[in-house]
């Protein structure tokens, strides 16, 4: 079984859409995250959710919106999409006492 | 949390250990040093933490120096499936705050 699973693998889409991508946790874990990975490798947090509680929101756009319709699930939401928004961007989960962050496979975003 | 600095990168045969090291004299008392690693095209996967003493799981060891300002992150037998790139991360331990990934080491295992 799928710890973590993001969908959908690939999105390619144009400016100035709106877009969604899923992740679900199956792990009963307390905590959800949004990762983004750009073309220089470089993977930085954007948001974390605990029991529905937006806890963590590293100077993201607010274009990106992260909602959570259960405590297995962390959607994220992007309006107006520009191009610099082209990369990978992961999902993880962790429990409530967090040595270690469960990732999803990614979902690799291209905004043409 | 503290920073953290790795090699770029590093090569390794197949079969033989991989000593990835990693500095981090800015660690605080509370703080663990974690190690996760990314394989092409994959999300992170967790290896192993420690806050001062050594570790050793299925995956790998961990030796931690007696002062804590460095480690190494020991792979015993590394196989191809191992070339990955391999972040040491430093942070409180228990905490719900996020993972700060730096540029880590790129090992690639050679047959």
């Amino acid at each position: 079984d799928t710890a973590v699973s993001q969908t959908p693998k690939y999105l390619v889409t144009q400016m100035g859409n709106d877009k969604s991508i899923k992740c679900e946790q199956n792990l009963g874990h307390d905590t959800m995250y949004w990762y983004k990975q750009d073309s220089k490798k470089f993977l930085k947090i954007m948001f974390s959710y605990n029991n529905k509680e937006l806890i963590i929101n590293e100077t993201v756009p607010n274009r990106f919106s992260p909602k959570s319709p259960d405590k297995a699930h962390l959607n994220l939401h992007i309006n107006s999409l520009e191009l610099g928004d082209s990369a990978v961007y992961f999902c993880a989960s962790s429990p409530h006492s967090p040595n270690e962050q469960f990732f999803g496979p990614g979902t690799r975003l291209t905004v043409l | 949390d503290a920073k953290t600095t790795q090699p770029p990168s590093m090569d390794c045969a197949e079969g033989r250990a991989a000593n990835l090291p990693c500095n981090h004299s800015t660690i605080s008392g509370n703080e663990y040093v974690y190690w996760y690693r990314q394989i092409h095209s994959q999300g992170p996967q967790y290896i192993i933490h420690g806050l001062k003493n050594n570790e050793t799981n299925e995956m790998a060891s961990l030796i931690i120096t007696e002062d804590r300002k460095s480690s190494t992150l020991i792979l015993p037998h590394a196989t191809l499936r191992d070339t990955a790139v391999y972040y040491c991360i430093v942070r409180a331990g228990g905490s719900q705050g996020n993972l700060i990934f730096g540029k880590g080491t790129k090992l690639s295992v050679k047959p």
